[in-house]
């Protein structure tokens, strides 16, 4: 298994710019997530998926919007990119069943530079 | 408001200097606690999940404790490989989501 894999690793993008941030993850798992992680700060969701067809908000998820038509891919999209948007963008899965606590497991990040 | 904190901040050792790094939380129903291990320019890699107070789980150099409001990771005799970024997490409610604190730093020197 590739476990949760990320697209593209690194992009610089100009203030108002759009762009997508892949992610795939083949170990089957129904929960999905999206955070950010800024220097020295601890990783922030931004959203999240409990499954195919269902998303939600996370604690930042201004700027941002996801879609989850399958089980496998989850992608992120940023519209009118902003410098505030410039971080290391990780996105990770989890299997989760009612009542048991599940592990996440994540992708190797994209860094993305908004100038 | 549901927080977790970790120190120290930074931690330079000496190779097989024994230490422990701190993660204290207040967090209403916990359902687990996380361990990761980041390497620089990489994704979080799990290391431990802990339930409940007075739990424990070791993975090599490395041994986890957790009570009801914080938890340690032990280092034992640290090797120069050892050196990341080590990060804590805790998770609430049904949801599956994830609070994490800022890292330890941790430096490892031969």
């Amino acid at each position: 298994n590739a476990g949760v894999t990320q697209t593209p690793k690194f992009r610089i993008l100009k203030i108002g710019q759009s762009m997508t941030l892949q992610c795939t993850q083949d170990m089957n798992h129904n929960y999905m997530y999206w955070y950010r992680q800024d220097p020295g700060m601890g990783l922030k969701l931004i959203y999240y998926s409990v499954g195919a067809g269902i998303t939600d908000k996370g604690e930042v998820p201004n700027g941002y919007n996801v879609s989850r038509s399958t089980t496998e891919d989850f992608p992120l999209r940023l519209e009118l990119a902003a410098p505030s948007q410039t971080s290391v963008y990780f996105c990770a899965s989890s299997y989760s069943l009612a009542d048991l606590t599940d592990t996440q497991y994540f992708g190797p990040g994209t860094r993305l530079t908004v100038l | 408001e549901d927080q977790v904190t970790q120190s120290p901040e930074a931690l330079r050792l000496q190779e097989g200097e024994s230490s422990s790094l701190n993660c204290s939380y207040t967090v209403s129903g916990l359902r687990g606690l996380f361990w990761y291990r980041q390497d620089p320019g990489k994704g979080p890699e799990f290391l431990f999940t802990l339930y409940s107070a007075g739990e424990e789980k070791e993975k090599e150099r490395l041994k986890a404790t957790l009570t009801k409001k914080e938890s340690f990771l032990h280092i034992t005799a640290p090797k120069p490989e050892d050196s990341a970024t080590y990060l804590c997490a805790v998770q609430r409610g049904s949801q599956g989501n994830l609070i994490f604190g800022k890292g330890t730093k941790l430096s490892v020197k031969p």
